[in-house]
């Protein structure tokens, strides 16, 4: 167990509207990302951040915006969801020690954007 | 674009039988790792694997990487219902991950 939770764990919400998810780690990792995970795609790296304030993107980074303004929250936000943005969502983090690929998961949001 | 195919797509067997799950690109990675994620829950680490030609076992499961650390392959010896479950590779590159589609295993009792 690698300490993470995401919230909430489902969604659903109207095209066009905000939405927000957290992923909460209770390790202080510097690294952790987020993904999205859709039938025939596997995982794809939305962002990433590497501290406090920093962050960056990732392959699908278009119509998300991220933040991290301590150690154990980042905050995914979906500024106008579209039905393109139904998914699972999933967090990551990268332990301090150890192989520097090596990511851990956690349990993931369902998103349905109607 | 780094790419990551996996093969195949859907594997439904009987207990007792054996499988194969394979992970091709024709990008290089230094390093590949195998997940295992069950419904509703994040992907579980397996195993990582580092060295072209490398070999790793965790108890039924084989894990191989090419020697030119293009591809791996996942062999399961004696599938039980248990291993049921998404297969996912994911290659490392510059600490960045990149997933293949995953491989949806379902054995039957």
């Amino acid at each position: 167990d690698a300490g993470i939770t995401q919230s909430p764990r489902h969604k659903v919400t109207e095209t066009g509207t905000p939405v927000t998810l957290r992923c909460h780690q209770t390790e202080n990792h510097r690294y952790m990302y987020w993904y999205r995970q859709d039938p025939g795609h596997g995982l794809r790296l939305i962002h990433y951040s590497y501290g406090v304030k920093d962050t960056d993107k990732g392959e699908v980074s278009d119509g998300y915006s991220v933040s991290r303004s301590k150690t154990e929250d980042f905050l995914l936000t979906l500024e106008s969801a579209t039905s393109s943005q139904t998914s699972v969502y999933f967090c990551a983090i990268r332990p301090e020690t150890g192989r520097r690929e090596t990511q851990y998961f956690g349990p993931g949001t369902r998103l349905l954007v109607l | 674009t780094q790419l990551l195919e996996q093969s195949p797509q859907f594997l439904s067997i009987q207990e007792g039988e054996n499988l194969t799950v394979y992970c091709n690109s024709s990008s290089v990675f230094s390093s590949l790792q195998w997940y295992r994620q069950e419904p509703g829950e994040g992907p579980v680490l397996l195993v990582t694997v580092v060295t072209g030609g490398e070999v790793k076992k965790l108890k039924r499961l084989t894990f191989q990487f090419g020697d030119a650390r293009k591809d791996s392959s996942l062999h399961i010896t004696a599938a039980q219902p248990g291993d049921t479950g998404l297969y996912l590779c994911a290659g490392a590159n510059t600490g960045k991950l990149i997933f293949g589609q995953g491989t949806t295993l379902q054995v039957k009792p």
